[in-house]
């Protein structure tokens, strides 16, 4: 019973235009939620997060969207560049679980130059 | 700061061997995370240390998963005997002391298994 799902399993967009990531979850008790970029045979990296209290978060060219009544999240980067191209997980981080993630099942982003 | 290393970055066992996994995390880091990703699914959570401790074990698939963290430093993980489902990436984070804070486990490159 997956908790946190990723419809696409790949995204193209060309360089330059705007890269939308989606997530869904089902369960409403979490603290936060964080995207994770992973390149091949590395380990996934922390990008940006979104505690449950809020509905936008920024960080240069990533923002995350936060959409508590459709329980939706999304990550928008824009400007999208060439080394954005990786698989981007959204994972869902509770603290009365021990901070466990319960991740998604990834989207690979490609970035055409 | 060295990051999460894991050894080795691949493994390859026939069905019934063992295989154990290695995981170093970032020194002082009190939490230690077991995930897997079988191909194409979602990273799944495997257990949770705080230092020695085993502080959550419940994504522990079977019996046939052990997991030990001797002296709250390094952990292993033995998975034995070995089943064609066991094939995946093994990927182990850490964390500091206390409640983890917003994306602060940080996570090494995995080690492939395949068991043939």
């Amino acid at each position: 019973d997956q908790q946190v799902k990723q419809n696409s399993p790949s995204l193209s967009v060309q360089e330059g235009r705007i890269s939308i990531l989606n997530c869904d979850y089902t369960n409403s008790m979490f603290d936060y939620f964080l995207w994770y970029k992973k390149y091949p045979a590395e380990g996934p990296t922390f990008l940006i997060s979104i505690s449950s209290i809020k509905d936008k978060n920024e960080d240069g060219r990533f923002t995350v969207f936060l959409n508590k009544s459709a329980k939706h999240l999304s990550l928008h980067i824009v400007p999208s560049q060439p080394g954005d191209s990786a698989v981007y997980f959204c994972a869902e981080q509770r603290s009365n679980t021990g901070n466990q993630f319960y991740f998604g099942t990834g989207t690979s982003l490609t970035v055409i130059p | 700061e060295a990051g999460v290393t894991q050894f080795p970055s691949h493994s390859v066992i026939e069905k019934g061997q063992t295989v154990t996994l290695r995981c170093d995390p970032i020194s002082g880091h009190d939490n230690l995370y077991w995930y897997r990703r079988v191909m194409g699914k979602e990273i799944k959570f495997l257990l949770h240390f705080v230092k020695e401790s085993k502080q959550d074990e419940s994504g522990m698939p079977n019996n046939r998963f052990l997991a030990e963290r001797t002296g709250g430093t390094y952990s292993t993980l033995k998975v034995q005997p070995a089943e064609l489902e066991d094939s995946g990436v093994y990927f182990c984070a850490s964390s500091r002391n206390g409640l983890a804070g917003v994306g602060e486990q940080f996570f090494g490159p995995g080690t492939r298994l395949t068991v043939l």
